[in-house]
């Protein structure tokens, strides 16, 4: 199956630095790229929806200062954690869909963020 | 209307029996349906997902069972396995939401040697 490739796995920062984390497709392009949240024991979040070349959408509740996406390529989004803060602490997750559109999304393996 | 109901929060099934994992929606306008398999610390991997043209699917020992009347899905795992403990999480889409799961809130299934 396709590839989606994450980074960092891991990182711990200190309150107020910024942190970005990287989603790459490796074996496939994608026309959108999707930002999950999720907290220990629950379900996944939808943070955002971003697509290639245009500005993400963001649900409901997250705010798109803290939590800037950029999806500079087709197989590239990135999600910046600008001024971090120990509630910001989570498991940051993305998904991609490629071009054929069938509606399968593949998942990153997820990055562990701990603010300090 | 876009909520997903999964049941149960956990499930506890002894070795080589049949895990059963069921889900309801009610929008009507879905027509994708994946169940995932997350192990702790990793992302979520797509295991099986059926389309409404179709009532059954069946993949190794997983099967996906769909009511499309009762708005129902559901996931059996048969003869369950140790290493198929992991939290399950199934799924809802429509073509028009540009592929934007809705995510059941998760089953900790457990299998014990």
């Amino acid at each position: 199956g396709a590839v989606v490739s994450q980074h960092p796995s891991r990182v711990i920062c200190k309150s107020g630095t910024s942190v970005k984390i990287e989603c790459r497709s490796l074996d496939f392009q994608a026309t959108t790229m999707f930002w999950y949240r999720q907290f220990p024991k629950q379900s996944l979040m939808l943070m955002a929806t971003s697509n290639e070349g245009s500005k993400a959408t963001y649900e409901q509740g997250v705010e798109k200062d803290k939590f800037l996406i950029n999806h500079a390529s087709l197989t590239l989004s990135t999600l910046t954690v600008t001024s971090a803060h120990p509630e910001d602490s989570s498991f940051y997750i993305c998904s991609a869909m490629p071009f054929s559109n069938t509606g399968e999304l593949f998942f990153g393996e997820g990055s562990r963020l701990t603010v300090l | 209307q876009q909520q997903v109901k999964q049941s149960p929060q956990s499930l506890i099934v002894q070795k080589g029996g049949i895990s059963i994992i069921n889900c309801a929606y009610e929008n009507t306008a879905f027509d994708y349906f994946p169940w995932y398999q997350q192990f702790p610390g990793k992302g979520p991997a797509l295991l099986i997902a059926i389309r409404p043209d179709v009532s059954e699917k069946k993949e190794g020992r997983f099967t996906i069972s769909f009511n499309k009347s009762a708005k129902q899905f559901s996931l059996h795992i048969m003869d369950s396995q140790p290493g198929d403990s992991a939290t399950y999480f199934c799924a809802a889409s429509s073509r028009g939401s540009q592929g934007n799961l809705i995510f059941g809130k998760g089953t900790k299934l457990s299998v014990k040697p």
